[in-house]
């Protein structure tokens, strides 16, 4: 069984630039969630894919959009790059959409704006 | 607006003790409460989940308690050791809404 594994790891950018993150999910789970998560705090929901379709978003600007592919892998796309967008950006996968399913993360990527 | 509250600061605990941690939560009434682990630089591990109806919820030396009334819950780790220390989180969803609220999380560091 293949864990969710992000893309990169790292990554720096400037401000009002574009970026693309990338996601895996486990095998056989057809859900993929992305969470923002500043130093010291929470992650903070983005969006939630299910089989492809956006299943709900929480409170970001649309330049924050993503897309969910046949095989359920996702991206995270995030256009006119700001300051506060530095943060931790997590993936996770999960068998079915929905709050009573365990979630299963990925390591993460690091994104600084500068 | 929706708040969730978790010690902002680091809890120390000699090992071999039980260490308890809180999450208050106010304006909100969730349906499932989901209790996390994360150590630095990675993301988050499920540790357990549970429902409004559910008073307990235990697995192996970890136990969690969900309080609707007092607006609350409780994660213990009995038998602490120093492997268990790492930054836990809670999340709460409600029914009709399925995205998770998030805490901040609380540091627990276990002393030798």
């Amino acid at each position: 069984e293949t864990g969710v594994t992000q893309s990169p790891t790292h990554l720096i950018k400037t401000r009002g630039q574009q970026v693309t993150l990338r996601c895996s999910s486990q095998s056989g789970h057809n859900t993929v969630s992305w969470y923002q998560q500043a130093l010291g705090q929470g992650p903070q929901f983005i969006f939630q894919y299910y089989r492809e379709e956006e299943n709900g978003r929480g409170n970001f600007p649309p330049r924050f959009s993503g897309l969910q592919f046949p095989n359920y892998s996702s991206e995270l796309n995030v256009n006119a790059l700001e300051l506060d967008d530095s943060a931790l950006y997590l993936c996770a996968s999960s068998s079915k959409g929905g709050p009573d399913n365990e979630q299963f993360f990925g390591p993460g990527t690091r994104l600084t704006v500068l | 607006s929706q708040k969730i509250e978790q010690n902002s600061e680091a809890l120390n605990i000699q090992e071999g003790k039980t260490a308890t941690l809180t999450c208050n939560y106010t304006n909100y009434s969730p349906a499932y409460l989901q209790w996390y682990r994360q150590d630095p630089g990675r993301g988050p591990v499920f540790l357990l989940l549970i429902r409004e109806n559910e008073k307990e919820k235990r697995k192996e030396r970890l136990k969690v308690t969900f309080d609707t009334t007092l607006k609350q819950s409780l994660f213990h780790i009995t038998a602490s050791q120093p492997a268990d220390s790492a930054t836990y989180l809670c999340a709460l969803a409600s029914d009709s809404n399925y995205q998770l609220i998030w805490g901040a999380g609380t540091k627990l560091i276990i002393k030798p």
